[in-house]
């Protein structure tokens, strides 16, 4: 049972556009919902999250958007650069529970 | 800190061997996650202690895989017998109160 649904599995962006990436969710008690980027060869790392209280998040580049009612959160990623070519994943957890990963998004950006 | 540390980076094996993959998480962390990562399941989680203890292994696959943690700074995952199935990237990851996972860079374990 997959419980955190993220898509599309590959990307390819042009170099300076907007990177979008989706996760879709059922369970209404989670509370807790970060991204991850991971490069090849490590092991994944933190890069933004938000709580359900707040309907958008934004660090440099990177933006979350959070719909409660719809129970889909997305990352944009503003400006892509051929640095940020990633693979990409969603997660969320409630209360005392382990993150829950989405099957992740391959982000390529070219130049 | 260095992170969390784990080894070996890379294990070919033969079918049947024991494999044992190994863990120091970051100094100061109470959770050590284990999670496995493949193409067509994503990160799947393994197994998970709090303060050494394991608190939840319903995702380990099944009884060939075993994991302890002896003490705050090391932990092991042991696949004995080994089959090709098993190919994956093993990620252990070591957080505070369930946030913020820091994730080691991963064993590459190859069952041939």
């Amino acid at each position: 049972q997959q419980q955190v649904k993220q898509s599309p599995q590959s990307l390819i962006v042009q170099k300076g556009g907007i990177s979008i990436i989706n996760c879709a969710y059922e369970n209404t008690a989670f509370d807790y919902f970060p991204w991850y980027q991971q490069f090849p060869g490590k092991g994944p790392a933190l890069l933004i999250a938000i709580r359900p209280d707040v309907s958008e998040k934004k660090e440099g580049r990177f933006t979350i958007s959070f719909n409660k009612s719809a129970k889909q959160f997305s990352l944009h990623i503003m400006d892509s650069q051929p640095g940020d070519s990633a693979t990409y994943f969603c997660a969320a957890r409630s209360g005392n529970t382990p993150l829950v990963f989405g099957k992740g998004t391959r982000l390529s950006v070219i130049a | 800190d260095a992170g969390v540390i784990q080894s070996p980076r890379h294990e070919v094996t033969e079918m049947g061997q024991e494999v044992t993959l190994r863990c120091k998480p970051i100094s100061g962390h109470d959770y050590l996650f284990w999670y496995r990562q493949t193409m067509m399941r994503g990160l799947e989680l393994l197994i998970y202690f709090n303060n050494n203890v394991p608190i939840d292994d319903s995702g380990m696959p099944e009884d060939r895989f075993s994991a302890k943690m002896p003490n705050a700074s090391f932990s092991t995952l042991k696949i004995q017998p080994s089959e090709p199935r098993d190919s994956a990237v093993y990620f252990c990851a070591s957080s505070s109160w369930l946030w913020g996972y820091t994730f080691g860079s991963g064993t590459r374990l190859t069952v041939v």
